[in-house]
Parts: structure tokens; C-alpha cells; sequence
């Protein structure tokens, strides 16, 4: 067990939907990143926040957004799904601001039909 | 940019004999190197990091990775597999220490190791 929380564990939704995943890092972590992997992509960073603010962006569409709150768990926000969106999205946190470790959950698995 | 190249998408042994899963990485800084293993439906576990200290790398399980920068290259071994170690294995790099990118995590493509008994 890594100490970091995603809910939910799985999503189904239709397209056009808009979902919410959650992430808690573990205790004392400021960073949290969120990476999506598929099966035609492999495994992808997101997005990147430390200390609420956002650090890096990588290839994270106009429809996903991402937010970290003042307790420092996180949200990725999916909007406008479409079929291809479905993966499995990993959410990761760290001490600091890069280069250390990352600590992964265990995914949430959306599938969008 | 960093770049991950692994060189073999499957890798088939026997249980007991030596695991060889080969990595190249591509980066215009001194990089942190990671291998991390995904088993059957769960998260990414950290096998083991290279930091610039020392080039060979012991892990978790019995794995080691040897950090070669002539040959660019960051290769897993293990002396004996087990049949646990069914898996799949990424060798990451890290983004450019001091940039913004840091936490930016660059995986590759992945090789499913399986052993047989």
C-alpha cells in the first residue's frame, strides 16, 4: 500500500458525460500528479501540482482540468468523454516538487460507452 | 526533451534462471532513472532510482539496474526469477532537475515479463 487514495476504483459513464476523480496523497506529500494510461498511448503524465498551485503540464486535453485543494488532495475533471478518454488514470504524490520518488494509487478505471 | 526506449516488449524465462529487461534513455541532462513494476489490475510499485550516486542500483526483490552513460543505457537484471515476478516493468526518466518539468515522469513503453515454471 503506497499511502495514496483514488476514488473511485472504477467509472462508467456515457459520452458527453462529465466525471470527477479523486485523489488523496500521502501524508506530508505537496505534490500530486495525475498520469492516464492506455492501450494505444502506454502510460502518459497529466499534470503536475505542488503546494495548490499548478507546476507542469503534459499532454492533458482542454477537456480534462485538474485542481489541488488546500488539504492537498486533488481532482481530475473529465469533461465532454468521448470513447477514446477510457483508461485507467493513476494518480501519484511526492514529497517535494520533482525528481523524488512518486508514489502511485491504484488507478481509477473509467470506461466511457 | 527526455525519450525511454525498451528494447523488448516481452520478455519469456524460466523460473530460477536470470532476468535481463534492457533500457535506453535519451535526455540532454543527467537524469533520475526509475524502474517501476504493474502487476494484473493494481497500481505501480518503484522496483528501484538512480540519482547520480552510485551507477549500480539495488532494488527491491532482488533487482538491481546498472546506470551506464556511454551506452546510455539503465538495464534490470535479477539473478533468479521467481514466478512473482510476472509483471510488467517501466523504466522511467525524470524531467530536467531545476526546470519546471522535474516531476514530469517520462515512462516507456513497458515489457510484460513472464516466467515460467
Amino acid at each position: 500500500d503506497s499511502g495514496v487514495t483514488q476514488t473511485p476504483k472504477h467509472l462508467i459513464t456515457a459520452t458527453g458525460q462529465r466525471v470527477t476523480l479523486r485523489c488523496s496523497p500521502r501524508s506530508g506529500d505537496l505534490s500530486v500528479y495525475w498520469y492516464q494510461q492506455s492501450l494505444d498511448q502506454g502510460l502518459q503524465f497529466l499534470i503536475q501540482y505542488y503546494n495548490g498551485e499548478e507546476r507542469a503540464k503534459g499532454n492533458i486535453l482542454e477537456r480534462f482540468s485538474a485542481q489541488q485543494f488546500p488539504d492537498l488532495h486533488s481532482e481530475l475533471n473529465l469533461s465532454s468523454l468521448e470513447l477514446g478518454d477510457s483508461a485507467l488514470y493513476f494518480c501519484a504524490s511526492s514529497v517535494a516538487a520533482g525528481g523524488e520518488t512518486q508514489y502511485f494509487g491504484p488507478g481509477t478505471r473509467l470506461l466511457v460507452l | 526533451a527526455q525519450s525511454v526506449t525498451q528494447l523488448d516488449s516481452h520478455v519469456s524465462v524460466s523460473e530460477g534462471t536470470p532476468v535481463l529487461l534492457r533500457c535506453n534513455y535519451s535526455s540532454s541532462y543527467s537524469p533520475s532513472l526509475f524502474w517501476y513494476v504493474q502487476h494484473p489490475n493494481k497500481g505501480l510499485q518503484l522496483l528501484l532510482k538512480y540519482t547520480s550516486a552510485a551507477t549500480l542500483v539495488k532494488g527491491i526483490n532482488g533487482f538491481e539496474a546498472e546506470f551506464k552513460k556511454s551506452e546510455t543505457s539503465f538495464h534490470l537484471t535479477k539473478p533468479s526469477a521467481h514466478m512473482s515476478d510476472a509483471a510488467e516493468y517501466f523504466c522511467v526518466v525524470s524531467g530536467n532537475a531545476g526546470g519546471t518539468s522535474y516531476g514530469k515522469l517520462t515512462f516507456g513503453q513497458g515489457t510484460i515479463l513472464t516466467v515460467h515454471p
